[in-house]
């Protein structure tokens, strides 16, 4: 039961480098999203996806870049990484009432 | 928007209920729910309710819900050290999207 997989678990950015951070889903769910997790605080939103070829961004966007070619696959591209970008990344996917998260991705732009 | 509040830590006894509140503000919400993270983890649903139920009751589990008020809470009965994690509220927007709209957690510690 592979479920949402985040790749990769760990990385350690310089200001200015850019990266991808992937995921991918083998339950055939047509929503996916892409949070952002700060200390002491709520997970973010930064964009969500309906279905393939349809991405739409929520309430933290700005830094960041999406696409949805297939159904399984939500990667989320950092172009130009800045200290504010430093965080825990969570994937999810959800069919309906209920997401279903990856283990994160733990940032950090040095 | 939606916003999600809960407070930060909760200490109990291993063996005492825990309580943990939540108050949202958009009461068109048509799902509210409760999560797990453990440390180093991602997020594990524990339970939902939908917004025209009060109660909601699964094993150790309880969720009432005060739809006048807006505030949610997650029972815990029998609270073990395995318990110790942190607990977020979401409310799900009803637009069709699914969003999940989330507290900032309450970090739940249990004593032995």
């Amino acid at each position: 039961n592979a479920g949402v997989t985040q790749t990769p678990k760990f990385r350690i950015l310089k200001i200015g480098q850019s990266m991808t951070l992937q995921c991918t889903q083998d339950m055939n769910h047509n929503y996916m999203y892409w949070y952002r997790q700060d200390p002491g605080m709520g997970l973010k939103l930064i964009y969500y996806s309906v279905g393939a070829g349809i991405t739409d961004k929520g309430e933290v966007p700005n830094g960041y870049n999406v696409s949805r070619s297939t159904t399984e696959d939500f990667p989320l591209r950092l172009e130009l990484a800045a200290p504010s970008q430093t965080s825990v990344y969570f994937c999810a996917s959800s069919i309906n009432t209920e997401a279903f998260f990856g283990q994160g991705t733990r940032l950090t732009v040095v | 928007g939606e916003d999600v509040e809960q407070s930060l830590f909760l200490s109990v006894r291993e063996g005492d209920s825990s309580v943990i509140n939540c108050t949202y503000t958009d009461s068109s919400s048509t799902y509210l729910y409760w999560y797990k993270q453990e440390p180093g983890a991602g997020l594990q649903l524990l339970t939902y309710i939908f917004s025209n139920m009060d109660m909601k009751q699964d094993q150790r589990l309880t969720v009432l819900l005060n739809k006048k008020d807006k505030h949610l809470s997650l029972r815990i009965a029998d609270t073990q050290t395995g318990d110790s994690a942190i607990y977020f509220c979401a409310a799900g927007e009803a637009s069709g999207t699914y969003k999940y709209i989330f507290g900032t957690g309450t970090r739940l510690k249990v004593l032995a």
